[in-house]
């Protein structure tokens, strides 16, 4: 069974930092694609990031770009966001998605999602 | 501002079909059929129900279909059951490895 477990959410004052952590199980994680998507309280979904399969690749939304950073460690299934100079506004649950295989898009699979709080 | 253009809200009864437009861009929707339409439901995670623009994933019942014309696509929703009642959000690739998102539509099941 394909299973993605996102880690490391939680309360951090703006301007902190937080990495958050997606456990992948169940699928040969190492040829996927893998994206981090984000839900604002009450809000809708907005793209956040994604990364090459071999990790050789990532990009970002403007909104997070020069402060998130998203990588990958093969060896251990798990996929992670490092989020710097936390502002207010990236407080949200962030979910990890996968890719889909022999086409673009993402999101056959997502983690259960783990909520980010900016707050002072 | 969503990159991408949905309707806040759709409802339609028991039975009845009901279609959710996603509006873009030439540059988006008009150029690549790489769109997908999500359904949540309060409190989960988002489900995959359309992608490619038109093809169903394994699991998804074929109530749901989609389809794509110019910079607008779309997802019906035929025979709603109360369990259709959700959120239902677009997403489309924007070039450049750059992903968007509409805002989300709510859809009501009378």
């Amino acid at each position: 069974e394909v299973q993605l477990v996102e880690s490391g959410g939680g309360l951090v004052q703006p301007g902190g930092s937080l990495r958050l952590s997606c456990a992948g199980s169940g699928f040969t994680f190492s040829i996927y694609w893998m994206h981090w998507v984000r839900q604002a309280p009450g809000k809708g979904l907005v793209w956040v990031s994604l990364i090459h399969p071999d990790g050789s690749g990532t990009d970002y939304a403007d909104s997070v770009k020069g402060r998130f950073t998203i990588s990958r460690d093969n060896a251990k299934n798990t996929l992670y966001l490092q989020m710097n100079s936390l502002r207010a506004e990236d407080t949200a649950v962030y979910y990890c998605a996968r890719g889909l295989r022999a086409t673009s898009g993402f999101g056959d699979y997502w983690g259960q999602g783990t909520l980010v709080t900016v707050s002072s | 501002q969503s990159a991408l253009t949905q309707p806040p809200s759709a409802s339609g009864s028991p039975g009845q079909s009901v279609t959710i437009s996603c509006t873009g861009a030439s540059s988006d929707i008009g150029r690549y059929n790489y769109v997908s339409w999500y359904q949540q439901h309060p409190g989960k995670a988002p489900k995959l129900m359309i992608y490619d623009a038109t093809k169903r994933p394994s699991g998804v019942p074929d109530r749901f279909s989609g389809s794509k014309s110019g910079n607008t696509a779309s997802l019906t929703v035929s025979g709603l059951q109360a369990e259709d009642e959700a959120d239902y959000y677009c997403s489309a690739f924007g070039g450049g490895n750059n992903w968007l998102f509409g805002g989300g539509t709510k859809l009501t099941v009378l």
